[in-house]
């Protein structure tokens, strides 16, 4: 079936770059999404990528997507304090979009 | 815009008992989504509605229903609560065939 695998956590120091990482196995997928949520808080969705791209950028955003290793990851630049959140990947698996399947989440934590 | 508004924010029922959640979806927003987020875990997806109709369904079981009205808000029914119903619940509204959904923030179901 589908999956979305994430690492659990990453560490970073304040104003350096953060990327994280996430593999999925559906290659039908049409849309891929980077979702963050804060504690107590719901999805916020940051960006989301069609599967036909490789690239997209938005301000301090890069997500890159490898479709022939079902690889996507998000860079933020200049990781600030207030990037502290679990990051979630998922994905689409069918042309109306409602399904999404959803990694496990990464702790982003932020070292001053 | 108001956002997609959940209620209640919190809930404490026993096991057997039945719930009813509330999700009022963003303005101009036809489709609604319903997610379960267990502790530590991604989404998982529970069923959609367009047009007051469901459009898709997820992994659950019949005693999980729902509702949508004309005015795009919805409900989710869920009867003889088990324990491991017990997560956040978490409605989502886009418009039909935009990619990415707005997410309220949750209403966190305990089962005793």
């Amino acid at each position: 079936g589908e999956d979305v695998e994430q690492s659990l956590f990453l560490s970073v120091r304040e104003g350096d770059s953060s990327v994280i990482n996430c593999t999925y196995t559906d290659s039908s997928s049409t849309y891929l999404y980077w979702y963050k949520q804060e504690p107590g808080a719901g999805l916020q969705l940051l960006t989301y990528i069609f599967s036909n791209m490789d690239m997209k950028q938005d301000q301090r955003l890069t997500v890159l997507l490898n479709k022939k290793d079902k690889h996507l990851s998000l860079r933020i630049a200049d990781t600030q304090t207030g990037d502290s959140a679990i990051y979630f990947c998922a994905e689409s698996i069918d042309d109306s979009n409602y399904q999404l399947i959803w990694g496990a989440g990464t702790k982003l934590i932020i070292k001053p | 815009e108001t956002g997609v508004t959940q209620s209640p924010t919190h809930l404490i029922k026993t096991r057997g008992q039945q719930v009813t959640l509330r999700c009022s979806s963003q303005s101009g927003h036809n489709t609604v989504s319903w997610y379960q987020q267990a502790l530590g875990q991604g989404p998982q997806f529970i069923f959609q509605y367009y047009r007051e109709e469901e459009n898709g369904r997820g992994n659950f079981p019949p005693r999980f229903s729902g509702l949508q009205f004309p005015n795009y808000s919805s409900e989710l029914n869920v009867n003889a609560l088990e324990l491991d119903d017990s997560a956040l619940y978490l409605c989502a509204s886009s418009p039909q065939g935009v990619p990415g959904y707005t997410f309220g923030s949750g209403t966190r179901l305990t089962v005793v």
